[in-house]
């Protein structure tokens, strides 16, 4: 049983072009994000969200959104694809008491063309 | 400016030799730091957790402390094996950190020779 999946694990698109990435856990957890890992391996978070909370890093562009359906989802929409938007997109969860462990999805690698 | 740095040279040993990994931060006050390991194409898998008012913490071969006063937190792997290869990350939490958001280092590439 996958603790936190990401789909798809592979995306190419155009410049220009709108896409998702979707992102489940099945931990129960009740804070979920989104990091971006760039070519240099640097892992940087986007968001942070709760149902009662949404964190957003201020270096994130707008073209980026999460969205929540429910407690246990969390998608990311990306408008207007640019190609320095390139990189690996990893979803994690977490208990949102302090020092819970993140637990990470497989990534998600997009290439912007 | 908030660094978290780690040594962005991989780090070749021996099989069987001890391994350390460096991770300096400024202009953070943590809460805890966490350790984790990442596998190429796969996501990073938590290893180890040490709090601000904790010296040292263990965990089979497994070593990590945490020095306030220096800012850094040191990782050993001890009788280190060729499947110790990996990239391993640091990670902090600030105190009052809205979101609960941990913030990661850029990693150090571990390569365990046989």
């Amino acid at each position: 049983d996958t603790a936190v999946s990401q789909t798809p694990k592979y995306l190419v698109t155009q410049m220009g072009n709108d896409k998702s990435i979707k992102c489940e856990q099945n931990l129960g957890h009740d804070t979920m994000y989104w990091y971006k890992q760039d070519s240099k391996k640097f892992l940087k978070i986007m968001f942070s969200y709760n149902n009662k909370e949404l964190i957003i890093n201020e270096t994130v562009p707008n073209r980026f959104s999460p969205k929540s359906p429910d407690k246990a989802h969390l998608n990311l929409h990306i408008n207007s694809l640019e190609l320095g938007d390139s990189a690996v997109y990893f979803c994690a969860s977490r208990r949102r008491e302090a020092g819970g462990e993140l637990f990470f999805g497989e990534g998600s690698r997009l290439t912007v063309l | 400016s908030q660094k978290i740095e780690q040594n962005s040279e991989a780090l070749n040993i021996q099989e069987g030799k001890t391994a350390t990994l460096t991770c300096n931060y400024t202009n953070y006050s943590p809460a805890y730091l966490q350790w984790y390991r990442q596998d190429p194409g796969r996501g990073p898998v938590f290893l180890l957790l040490i709090r601000e008012n904790e010296k040292e913490k263990r965990k089979e071969r497994l070593k990590v402390t945490f020095d306030t006063t220096l800012k850094q937190s040191l990782f050993h792997i001890t009788a280190s094996q060729p499947a110790d290869s990996a990239t391993y990350l640091c990670a902090l939490a600030q105190n009052n950190n809205a979101g609960n958001m941990l913030t990661f280092g850029g990693g150090t590439r571990l390569m365990v020779k046989p």
